[in-house]
């Protein structure tokens, strides 16, 4: 069954680096998102991405992230400075359509802000 | 008011109990709406969607109830694996049909 990955699956990092989160979505899917999870809290919703553009992100979105899908298969979340409330699980999804269509979510990376 | 609203829990029950989690959201043209598990640490993953009819799934069923806003999953016989927190998600009015609003999560303890 296609999943979606993500790498690393831990990145610790200090304070003010930069740090990219990889994800490969479904090979056949069109539709991609980043979501975060503080530990203990619930799943936010940060970015989706459709046709090598930002269709809609949160405030939490800031001009300190950034999203790319340099090639047919990566997609990818750029913290340019970290900051320590950054440290939260990132997951990925990706869905085949828009809309009301379910997202599959990849295992997570987890980053650590020190 | 939250998007999505569910009882955290912890609910305690025994092999075998039937459990019913409810879940309120407050936009009423919201269009779409999922149970996903999330098991410790790991990623949610889809339960089941829910239709405006109700749907079932094995030991699982689904329900909308448009007119009070709430959504609920009922789980019969319990298993020890259904030990999770479970996530109402729900899509809001076309505009904003990209993202999932999450649900805190309802956590469900099966005992022995």
């Amino acid at each position: 069954e296609p999943e979606v990955t993500q790498t690393p699956s831990h990145q610790v990092t200090q304070m003010g680096q930069e740090v990219i989160l990889r994800c490969v979505p479904i090979s056949n899917h069109l539709y991609f998102y980043w979501y975060r999870q503080i530990l203990g809290q619930k799943v936010e919703f940060l970015v989706s991405f459709y046709n090598n553009e930002i269709s809609e992100k949160s405030e939490i979105f800031d001009d300190q992230f950034s999203v790319e899908r340099p090639d047919g298969s990566n997609f990818t979340l750029k913290i340019r400075s970290t900051k320590l409330e950054d440290s939260a699980m990132y997951f990925c999804a990706s869905s085949n359509r828009r809309g009301t269509d379910t997202q599959y979510f990849g295992p997570g990376t987890r980053l650590t802000v020190l | 008011r939250k998007e999505v609203e569910q009882d955290p829990g912890p609910f305690n029950v025994p092999e075998g109990a039937t459990v019913a989690f409810n879940c309120t959201y407050s936009n009423s043209a919201s269009q779409s709406f999922f149970w996903y598990r999330q098991d410790c640490r790991k990623e949610p993953k889809l339960l089941m969607s829910v239709y405006s009819s109700g749907n079932e799934d094995g030991r699982f069923t689904a329900q909308l109830n448009r007119a009070s806003q709430y959504i609920s999953l009922l789980i019969r016989d319990s298993k020890l694996s259904d030990s999770a927190t479970y996530l109402c998600v729900v899509i809001p009015p076309k505009g904003n049909f990209n993202k999932f609003y999450f649900g805190s999560g309802t956590k469900l303890n099966v005992k022995p």
